[in-house]
């Protein structure tokens, strides 16, 4: 299947900070990007869904001023964690749709500490 | 919401088959139906996805009625290595994708 890079891994941050978050389509074109947190036990949650050129759609509860969404390419997407604080600390995953397909992939995840 | 309803768990044994249904009552003309295993710490996999019928590829069939309101994922002589939860999603190719509670399977030696 084809290949979403997420970068990095894992982070650990000091409170207040901001982290930066990024994913790559690496063999395809991605109009739509998709931005999901997961807590341990649970599934993953939609936070928002971006498309190449213009803002970001965010979810019911989730706030745009501290996860800033960015989707300025095809293949690139960044999610920005603004003034992160403990209860930020989660999984985030994001996935890539095909332009014109109706797959989408996945990323392999950011295990994001905030301390 | 989600679409989708599934198993909370599954419990199986190695070199058996097993099949995981999902049940979708309000899917649309346009939807797809795409499942997905995820393991800790990891994103999720693309396993398969389809529309009508049935589906497979080198990993599993997707089995789809008619009516389209279910559909069945069957993953042949499971190993120690496919515990993981599966997912069920419903989308057109234009829409979210919205993830339910999914099916954690057990395989057990």
């Amino acid at each position: 299947g084809a290949v979403v890079s997420q970068h990095p891994s894992w982070v650990i941050c000091k409170s207040g900070t901001s982290v930066k978050i990024e994913c790559r389509s690496l063999d395809f074109q991605a109009t739509t990007m998709f931005w999901y947190r997961q807590f341990p036990k649970q599934s993953l949650m939609l936070m928002a869904t971006s498309n190449e050129g213009s803002k970001a759609t965010y979810e019911q509860g989730v706030e745009k001023d501290k996860f800033l969404i960015n989707h300025a390419s095809l293949t690139l997407s960044t999610l920005t964690v603004t003034s992160a604080h403990p209860e930020d600390s989660s999984f985030y995953i994001c996935s890539a749709r095909d332009t014109g397909g109706t797959e989408a992939f996945f990323g392999q995840g950011t295990r994001l500490t905030v301390v | 919401l989600a679409k989708t309803t599934q198993p909370i768990s599954m419990d199986s044994y190695e070199g058996q088959e097993v099949n995981i249904t999902c049940s979708h009552n309000n899917i649309a003309t346009n939807d797809y139906i795409t499942w997905y295993q995820q393991f800790p710490s990891q994103g999720p996999r693309f396993i398969i996805q389809g529309y009508k019928t049935k589906v497979t590829n080198e990993v599993a069939s997707l089995f789809i009625p008619a009516d389209r309101k279910s559909s069945t994922l069957s993953l042949p002589r499971v190993s120690l290595s496919d515990t993981a939860v599966y997912y069920c999603l419903v989308h057109s190719n234009t829409g979210k994708l919205i993830f339910g509670q999914g099916t954690t399977l057990q395989v057990k030696p």
